[in-house]
C-alpha cells in the first residue's frame, strides 16, 4: 500500500468510447504525475501537476486530457484512443518543497486495452 | 534521455548479496542518484537516493564512487521477492525540471 490509489485497475474500451482514469493520493503531497508504460518500453512521463497547476505536458496527444481538481485527485480523461494507446498508466505523487522531489510514490496502475 | 547505463540483466542466488551497478559518468555536481524498482505489472517503488556519501536504509545500501561517475545498489540478503527491474536515475532536485526520467533499467532475477 503506497498511499496512491488508482481506479479502475483494468479498462477495456473501444476507439470511440470516452472513459476516465482516476488517481487519489492520501499522503498530503502537492505534486502529482501521469506516466505511461507501453509493453517492453521505459516509463514515459506524460503530465506533471504542482499545487493543481499543470507544469509539464510532455507532447501528449490531445486525446489524453488531464484534470487536477485538487492536490489529492488527478484524472486522465480518454477519448477516441488508438490501439497503440494500450498501456499501463501510472499515477504518482510527491512532496515538492524548495526544490523538486525525486521520491515519487506510485499507484498500482490502470491497465488500459483499446480495441 | 536517461543519463545512466545499467547492464540489461543480472542473476543472484537467494540469500546472497546482490550488487547492482550503474554508470553515470556525465553526472553534474548537484545531481542526485536515485534507485527505484518495479516488480512485474506494479508501479515503481522508491528504494534509496544519495548525492556523494554512501547511504543505507531498511531496503538497501547505496555506494557512490568518490568521482561520482558510478554507483552500486546493494541488497544485502536477496530474496525471491526482490526479483524486479531496477532503475538507476540521475535527478536534479534544485532548479530542475522535475522530470524523473526512467531508462530501461536492469532485470534482477533472484534464484532459489
Amino acid at each position: 500500500e503506497t498511499g496512491v490509489t488508482q481506479t479502475p485497475r483494468h479498462l477495456v474500451m473501444g476507439m470511440t468510447n470516452k472513459k476516465s482514469l482516476k488517481c487519489e493520493q492520501h499522503l498530503g503531497h502537492n505534486a502529482m504525475y501521469w506516466y505511461k508504460q507501453s509493453a517492453k518500453k521505459p516509463l514515459e512521463l506524460m503530465f506533471v501537476y504542482n499545487f493543481k497547476e499543470q507544469t509539464e505536458n510532455n507532447s501528449v496527444p490531445s486525446r489524453f486530457s488531464p484534470e487536477c481538481p485538487n492536490s489529492s485527485h488527478l484524472f486522465l480523461h480518454l477519448h477516441t484512443l488508438q490501439p497503440e494507446d494500450s498501456a499501463l498508466y501510472l499515477c504518482a505523487s510527491s512532496q515538492v518543497t524548495s526544490g523538486a522531489s525525486g521520491e515519487l510514490f506510485f499507484g498500482e496502475g490502470s491497465r488500459l486495452t483499446v480495441l | 534521455d536517461a543519463k545512466t547505463t545499467q547492464p540489461p540483466s543480472m542473476d543472484c542466488a537467494e540469500g546472497r548479496a546482490a550488487n547492482l551497478p550503474c554508470n553515470h559518468s556525465t553526472i553534474s555536481g548537484n545531481e542526485y542518484v536515485y534507485w527505484y524498482r518495479q516488480i512485474h505489472s506494479q508501479g515503481p517503488q522508491y528504494i534509496i537516493h544519495g548525492l556523494k556519501n554512501n547511504e543505507t536504509n531498511e531496503m538497501a545500501s547505496l555506494i557512490i564512487t568518490e568521482d561520482r561517475k558510478s554507483s552500486t545498489l546493494i541488497l544485502p540478503h536477496a530474496t525471491l521477492r526482490d526479483t524486479a527491474v531496477y532503475y538507476c536515475i540521475v535527478f536534479l532536485t534544485q532548479g530542475g525540471s522535475e522530470k524523473l526520467v526512467f531508462g530501461k533499467g536492469m532485470k534482477l532475477t533472484v534464484n532459489p
